[in-house]
């Protein structure tokens, strides 16, 4: 069992916004600026999306952004695209000076 | 870009020890940085192993430190991860990724991942 909650499953239509929660507590999210988001595809590697809560690396377009209030994260995808169809994991640093994730969260482009 | 290329046996028996290495490329590990191990089980979420550093300073996942053991090796550019007394759930792909800041808060980049699989 993941020790950050993210719903299983989101959809959405292209050209759309879609959010993806991720929700700890005050030991991992709630406490620190440290949350980042990775979106793989099936089979393949994991790739850095968002880090330190909402931040981007060079070159993840803008349509992908992150933010978090209290305990939740959340991971905002707008103008959809087919190519955003993937699964995304959250994680967090936390009080224990480790690292936790989320169960991840598959995004279906309808 | 540091490029990461994970290897091991592939196949661990139970009750037995996984040892994997992963390779880096250019990016001289002594330069720096700490080398995360992270690993995924089949259609389940990833979950952070540990982290080290060319120093040997280390963090680990509390739930796994008793089995784990990491190293580094500057002179052939690699670590290392030693799990003893593996079970059916250790079975994952891991994946080794460089951990840009001093404590483990994100990664990146992330090697192409091993498969493990233990059975009898």
């Amino acid at each position: 069992q993941s020790v950050l909650t993210q719903p299983a499953s989101v959809s959405g239509s292209p050209g759309q916004s879609i959010t993806i929660s991720c929700t700890g507590t005050t030991s991992d999210v709630g406490g620190y600026d440290y949350v980042s988001w990775y979106q793989q595809y099936p089979g393949r590697t994991p790739k850095l999306v968002i880090y330190d809560v909402s931040d981007r690396p060079s070159g993840v377009p803008d349509r992908f952004s992150g933010s978090k209030s209290g305990n939740t994260a959340s991971l905002t995808i707008s103008g959809l695209q087919a190519e955003d169809e993937a699964d995304y994991h959250c994680a967090s640093y936390t009080s224990s000076h480790s690292l936790v994730f989320g169960g991840g969260t598959k995004l279906t482009v309808l | 870009q540091p490029q990461l290329q994970e290897s091991g046996p592939g196949l661990v028996k139970p009750s037995e020890t996984l040892s994997l290495t992963c390779a880096v490329s250019r990016y001289p590990i002594s330069n720096g940085y700490y080398w995360a191990w992270i690993r995924q089980p089949p259609g389940k979420g990833l979950e952070w192993i540990g982290s080290i550093y060319h120093s040997g300073s280390v963090y680990h996942n509390p739930s796994l430190k008793s089995r784990v053991t990491m190293s580094v090796d500057t002179s052939q550019n690699h670590v290392s991860l030693k799990m003893t007394s593996v079970t059916v759930a250790d079975t994952a792909m891991y994946y080794c990724a460089r951990q840009t800041r001093v404590i483990p808060i994100w990664f990146d980049p992330w090697g192409q991942g091993t498969q493990v699989t233990v059975s009898s």
